[in-house]
């Protein structure tokens, strides 16, 4: 089993702040997912980093790939309640199985 | 096309009692997954199938579980003799060929409440 740590495991912040999540691994991945689930659904992806040091954008999220590819981070900018959710980081390049990492629970205070 | 679904959303059952869990993946998807969630913590492997052959079975899935995808496309999963244990939401995903970093898509998921 590769075991992907994230941090925090709870983050509770007001609308407005800014915030960084991590993910944190002793293995090399080929490539990294972030998904999103919201309380009741199953988790959606959010994105695909596959070169060390990729940044990718979307809206107010920012994913980065670490240089060796142990690790990847999410930064949240202006966090709005609907950003309320269990970010999970995922590795899909386990051959048959597909890893996800232990999440951080985010809730945004209106 | 409706996306993955789980019947049924929720179940409660007594201690003892089997209960069985359906996925309907999306049609075109070939690749099934069944995780098993408890609150606030990430989805735990289960089991994986590639059409109707099951390729991985979690070591830590007790024997009390088992699942089949008999034609290559829905999927059940079976828990015999529940235990309080076993309490969690149960997840089902399909993809298309998870080779290069595949999207998986999930279902609402099947809540377990064992009594």
């Amino acid at each position: 089993t590769q075991l992907l740590e994230q941090s925090p495991q709870f983050l509770s912040i007001q609308e407005g702040e800014n915030l960084t999540v991590y993910c944190n691994s002793s293995s090399v991945f080929s490539s990294l997912q972030w998904y999103r689930q919201e309380p009741g659904e199953g988790p959606v992806l959010l994105v695909t980093v596959v070169t060390g040091g990729e940044v990718k954008k979307l809206k107010r999220l920012t994913f980065q790939f670490g240089d060796a590819r142990k690790d990847s981070s999410l930064h949240i900018t202006a966090a709005q309640p609907g950003d309320t959710g269990l970010y999970l980081c995922a590795n899909p390049n386990t051959g048959n199985q597909f890893y996800f990492g232990t999440g951080t629970s985010l809730t945004v205070i209106p | 096309d409706t996306g993955v679904s789980q019947n049924p959303r929720h179940k409660i059952t007594k201690r003892g009692q089997n209960v069985t869990f359906r996925c309907d993946p999306i049609s075109e998807h070939n690749r099934l997954y069944w995780y098993r969630q408890t609150l606030g913590q990430g989805p735990e492997f289960l089991t994986y199938f590639q059409n109707e052959a099951q390729l991985e079975k979690s070591r830590l899935l007790s024997d009390r579980f088992s699942a089949e995808r008999p034609k290559g496309s829905f999927s059940t999963l079976e828990i015999q003799r529940t235990e309080q244990g076993d309490s969690a939401m149960y997840l089902c995903a399909s993809s298309w060929s998870v080779r290069t970093a595949g999207e998986l898509f999930f279902g609402e998921g099947s809540r377990l409440t064992v009594l």
